[in-house]
């Protein structure tokens, strides 16, 4: 079982220019998440997508843009890279629900560093 | 809101020896909570969870964690550890809030076991 895809692993990117991390989920969950990664302040939610079609911000928003292609895939798009966002990018998925609480599946992450 | 405090950043221990990584969180309402474990160069993989029920809880590879409700902790332990538990863990709680399963994570305690 693949989980949950993360393309590519590692990316460089000069200031200013723009890029889209992939996220694929065959375990046909409803809700996705992407997350950063920064030393000692842990995953910070960017966006959500509860569900198909929907998708909000989450608590480090600015930079960022996302789409929820369809139910497996939601990808994050950085439109014009700066420094700061140089981090480890993860992407989640969930069964959602109130009711089912399995936890998150994790990708094993995108390395992006900004120069 | 909800947040979570892991106040070790690092904690050394030797081989074979017991280990508790602490998890202190607070919430207004009752919540979910998970422990995951990151080894190097890879995602977060779920260790245990806390739904309802017993407050003693076990998860894989030999960790457990006990619910204490009126500390409003969650902390782990495994009674002998082995160089392959070097690993960064976070301890996170959930609730459903605003359709979705929000979830936040503590910074993180890494785990050096020592040979």
């Amino acid at each position: 079982n693949a989980g949950v895809t993360q393309t590519p692993k590692f990316q460089v990117l000069k200031t200013g220019q723009s890029m889209t991390l992939q996220c694929a989920q065959d375990m046909n969950h409803n809700s996705m998440y992407w997350y950063r990664q920064d030393p000692g302040m842990g995953l910070r939610l960017i966006y959500y997508s509860a569900s198909e079609g929907t998708t909000d911000k989450g608590e480090v928003p600015n930079g960022y843009n996302v789409s929820r292609l369809n139910k497996r895939e939601f990808s994050l798009r950085l439109e014009s890279a700066a420094p700061s966002q140089t981090s480890v990018y993860f992407c989640a998925s969930s069964r959602g629900g109130a009711e089912n609480n399995y936890g998150y599946t994790f990708g094993s992450g995108t390395r992006l560093t900004v120069v | 809101a909800q947040s979570v405090t892991q106040l070790d950043s690092q904690v050394p221990v030797f081989e074979e020896a017991p280990v508790e990584l602490r998890c202190n969180y607070s919430s207004s309402v009752s919540v979910y909570l998970f422990w995951y474990v990151q080894y190097p160069n890879q995602g977060l993989q779920l260790l245990l969870k806390y739904l309802s029920g017993s407050t003693l809880v076990k998860g894989i590879n030999g960790f457990e964690a006990e619910f204490n409700k009126s500390q409003t902790s969650f902390h782990l332990r495994k009674p002998s550890v082995h160089i392959s538990d070097t690993a960064e863990y976070f301890c996170a709680v959930s609730l459903f809030s605003g359709g979705y399963q929000k979830v936040t994570f503590g910074t993180g305690t890494k785990l050096q076991v020592i040979p």
